[in-house]
């Protein structure tokens, strides 16, 4: 079955370094979802990925889908305390109506 | 706008007992996901339901779990003669159409 892997499971930066999780699948997908779930909280959609190359900014979050929609990363820059979370990647295989989830990458801000 | 409620939000059962998740999707939602996430780990499919539907199992344990999304009122994950093993949030997500799923906040069961 189709399997999402991210990379890393855990990251420490200081405040204000950078932060990059990476997400790959083993199957080719027709979207990515990035979602955000502080300690203790629920999952929160972040953005929707759909086209080869396509990438995407919010504010200091940057998302990108590969050319070969088979990977994507979400980078944040300048990281604050209150980006603190579990970042998860979600790709839906073609044809498929549920998201695969990756386990997710836990970023710890230490300011 | 209510966003996709879920209760009761913690739940304590004794092994055996049985186990009654309940998620009223957002207005409008006619999608319902049932996800299980344990303790530093991702989330794990369980079921998607539509109105009156199941239309993918996959990820539920054949025996013990049922889901239901009727006509009226909100869909239900059960869980037959819980054991341990079963403690874990629970998360229901809705969606209007196949896009992206709205959270709710989630059932932590607890088995002891």
């Amino acid at each position: 079955g189709q399997q999402v892997m991210q990379i890393p499971q855990y990251q420490h930066v200081q405040e204000g370094e950078d932060f990059t999780t990476y997400c790959n699948s083993s199957t080719t997908l027709s979207n990515i979802q990035w979602y955000k779930q502080r300690p203790g909280g629920h999952p929160v959609f972040l953005i929707q990925l759909v086209k080869s190359g396509e990438v995407k900014k919010q504010k200091r979050l940057t998302f990108q889908f590969g050319e070969a929609k088979k990977n994507s990363s979400l980078h944040i820059t300048a990281t604050q305390t209150t980006d603190v979370g579990t970042y998860f990647c979600a790709g839906a295989a073609g044809g498929s109506y549920i998201p695969t989830f990756g386990r997710g990458t836990s970023l710890i801000v230490h300011p | 706008n209510a966003g996709v409620m879920q209760n009761p939000r913690h739940l304590v059962r004794r092994r055996g007992q049985e186990a009654r998740l309940r998620c009223s999707p957002m207005k409008g939602h006619s999608h319902v996901y049932w996800y299980r996430q344990l303790p530093e780990e991702g989330l794990k499919f369980m079921v998607y339901l539509q109105k009156e539907n199941i239309i993918d199992e996959s990820g539920m344990p054949k025996e013990r779990f049922s889901a239901e999304f009727p006509k009226e009122g909100p869909s239900i994950l059960r869980i037959q003669q819980v054991v341990r093993g079963d403690s874990a949030a629970y998360f229901c997500a809705s969606s209007p159409v196949v896009t992206e799923a709205f959270f709710g906040q989630g059932t932590r069961l607890t088995v002891v």
